[in-house]
């Protein structure tokens, strides 16, 4: 069965510290790898994504990512880490051929609080 | 950047009456939406996807008969909660594609549906 994980329901950091948030991913064929990121109240926010090319990623509000296919993982990760960075993250998986219609599959979501 | 819009953000409705809500992607047309439920700091339940101008593919266990969805045109889509029950009330996030499988999804600021 296709699934993503991560690990950790929650990360804490300290502000100005670099933070990693995992996720790995099982599924056959090639995955489209996304991040969004959530906060209270709100809908989900596209970070970055990885459809193919340079493994590294890079996105919005200085978030990166790399993909690592042979640990099958997709780690989220920031150099400095601000207090504002906290909040829900997701990482999500679409895995073609078309017989199916594409959809997301997401982890379960982490937590990021990044105190002062 | 893209936008999706969703109304109402919070709705409050009798238990047996129904509720309406939309969805528009307003920079980008998507010929693809999906309708997500998402519990207190869980991960979103995908509901349903939706084709503009064909009948919506409901996910396993997903009433149809109770959540009536209408993709009409490129940049719309409705959600409604038809005999609504007080375990209906959820968060209910829409999402849009733009062009393409490997387009990325951008998602709405979620409803807070409140059934009494």
């Amino acid at each position: 069965a296709q699934s993503v994980a991560q690990p950790e329901d929650q990360v804490n950091v300290a502000e100005g510290n670099p933070l990693t948030v995992k996720c790995t991913y099982s599924v056959s064929g090639n995955p489209y790898l996304f991040w969004y990121v959530q906060y209270p109240n709100r809908g989900l926010q596209f970070l970055l994504k990885y459809i193919t090319g340079d493994n590294l990623v890079k996105g919005s509000y200085g978030f990166e990512a790399e993909f690592n296919k042979s640990q099958t993982s997709f780690h989220l990760k920031k150099p400095s880490a601000l207090v504002s960075d906290s909040a829900l993250y997701f990482c999500a998986v679409r895995v073609l051929p078309s017989s199916n219609t594409g959809k997301l599959i997401f982890g379960q979501g982490t937590t990021l609080q990044v105190k002062p | 950047g893209a936008v999706v819009s969703q109304h109402p953000s919070r709705v409050i409705c009798k238990s047996g009456t129904s509720v309406k809500i939309e969805c528009r992607s307003l920079d980008f047309q998507a010929t693809t939406m999906f309708w997500y439920r998402q519990f207190p700091k869980k991960s979103l339940m995908l509901m349903a996807t939706s084709n503009e101008g064909s009948k919506a593919t409901y996910e396993q266990g997903v009433e149809k008969d109770k959540f009536l969805i209408n993709h009409a045109s490129l940049t719309l889509s409705t959600l409604t909660v038809t005999s609504a029950h007080p375990e209906d009330s959820s968060f209910y996030i829409c999402s849009a594609r733009d062009i393409g499988l490997a387009g990325t999804q951008y998602f709405g600021p979620g409803t807070r549906l409140t059934v009494l």
